[in-house]
């Protein structure tokens, strides 16, 4: 079966240090990768998806970056966080099949920058 | 560009009664359009989906191009449905999926 796997859990970090969020996927191969972040009465807001290795669609103009190095790896990063980078991080997978395939997301990073 | 309108942030309601969670859309083409559910300390998961017209939990959704809505329904709701729920929308044939802000659903015994 598939699996997702986020880390880490909770990180704190202070304002103007790199970032990066590790997801990875097992049980299938070629899978839609996305981040996103959850904010409270603002819901998902998309941040990055890939269809494939090294292929990255960017939706919200910001500070932050994402990489897909293997098939089934996907990194979030930064350079240098600022304090509105806060928040819970989201990893997520859709079979590449087409029709209706639902999502299925890991348990999430809270990120806390002071 | 699509969207997905959920118009309650918190939804209260007593055990037994009805439940109806809205969820508004635009999107020009034909959409796939999903209801996915958070419980406390759990992950974000699929509830149903349109396309496959089932029941999970008790819960249905029916598609109405006509309105643009995907509105989940549940007949007497239980403590258990306690959740955050999230309507998504999946333009056919892409990959990127636009969630609303979601509603917060609260059982009161």
């Amino acid at each position: 079966s598939q699996t997702i796997h986020q880390w880490p859990a909770t990180l704190v970090q202070p304002v103007g240090s790199p970032l990066s969020l590790e997801c990875t996927v097992e049980g299938t191969s070629n899978p839609n990768l996305y981040w996103y972040r959850q904010a409270a009465g603002r819901g998902l807001q998309l941040l990055f998806y890939s269809v494939g290795i090294g292929q990255i669609s960017s939706e919200v103009p910001q500070n932050l970056s994402a990489s897909r190095p293997q098939d089934r790896q996907f990194i979030l990063s930064s350079k240098k966080l600022l304090l509105s980078d806060s928040g819970f991080y989201l990893c997520a997978w859709s079979s590449p099949e087409g029709g209706n395939q639902p999502q299925h997301f890991g348990d999430g990073t809270r990120l806390s920058i002071l | 560009a699509q969207r997905v309108t959920q118009p309650e942030k918190l939804l209260s309601v007593f055990k037994g009664a009805p439940v109806e969670l809205k969820c508004n859309y635009s999107y020009s083409g034909s959409p796939e359009l999903f209801w996915y559910v958070q419980y406390s300390r759990q992950r974000l998961q699929l509830l149903l989906r349109h396309i496959s017209r089932e029941s999970i939990k008790g819960f249905t959704a029916d598609l109405n191009k006509g309105e643009t809505s995907f509105h989940l329904k549940k007949p007497f709701a239980q403590e258990e449905d306690s959740a955050m729920y999230y309507c998504a929308l999946r333009p056919g044939g892409y990959q990127k999926v636009t969630f609303g802000t979601g509603t917060k659903l609260q059982v009161i015994p």
